[in-house]
């Protein structure tokens, strides 16, 4: 498996608290990618990375910001939660933009806001 | 903007059927199509099919990429019910200077005794 790990794994907080979720990965790959999986919309892409300190929106990213200090840590952050931005976030990687983009994913981080 | 349509949203079959899953994409500047499975946590890799590799088979599992008309499917025989899963399909593009992996749906098999 692709060293990637995601933290927390669960996470409840309250309404306009900000939150941080992690990516870290030991695979030295370049891409990094978080998105968010809720049902009837499949996996939607929040922000990505393809270098450090270089990042790009997704499908949707209102409400979220992200950095990259270090190759290896994809940081996420809602900076003030809505019960909107429940759902289950996980991080992808992959090694390069060739023809070869297969993405391994973390274990997912399952977030409730009430 | 980059899109997948994964069709049908859910199925349900018997152990030793077979089954297509289908996939359409538009995307621009096409990089490769993906196949994962995902059970009850992250989705695991299946497939990568690219203009040099548009055919590929694993055991019960195969896939085709069809680049002319955008769509992939990807066929599971003899299913059993440890192919009950979500089968997501994904495309990478690279459109406008992005490096984006656009997901359908996905598609829910359930495969039952």
């Amino acid at each position: 498996d692709a060293g990637i790990t995601q933290s927390p794994r669960h996470k409840v907080t309250e309404t306009g608290t900000p939150v941080t979720l992690r990516c870290h990965q030991t695979e030295n790959h370049r891409y990094m990618y978080w998105y968010r999986q809720d049902p009837g919309h499949g996996l939607r892409l929040i922000h990505y990375s393809y270098g450090v300190k270089d990042t790009d929106k997704g499908e949707v990213s209102d409400g979220y910001s992200v950095s990259r200090s270090k190759t290896e840590d994809f940081l996420l952050t809602l900076e003030s939660a809505t019960s909107s931005q429940t759902s289950v976030y996980f991080c992808a990687i992959s090694e390069s933009w060739t023809d070869y983009t297969e993405a391994f994913f973390g274990q997912g981080t399952r977030l409730t806001v009430v | 903007e980059d899109k997948v349509v994964q069709s049908p949203l859910s199925l349900v079959v018997h152990e030793g059927d077979t089954v297509t899953l289908n996939c359409s994409y538009e995307v621009t500047n096409f990089r490769s199509l993906l196949w994962y499975k995902q059970e009850k946590k992250a989705p695991t890799f299946l497939f990568m099919l690219t203009s040099s590799g548009i055919e590929k088979k694993s055991g019960r599992l195969s896939s085709i990429l069809d680049k002319k008309e955008l769509f992939s499917i990807l066929n599971i025989t003899a299913t059993q019910t440890g192919d009950s899963a979500i089968y997501l399909c994904a495309v990478a593009g690279s459109g406008a200077g992005s490096y984006q992996l656009t997901f359908g749906k996905g598609t829910k098999l359930s495969v039952i005794p």
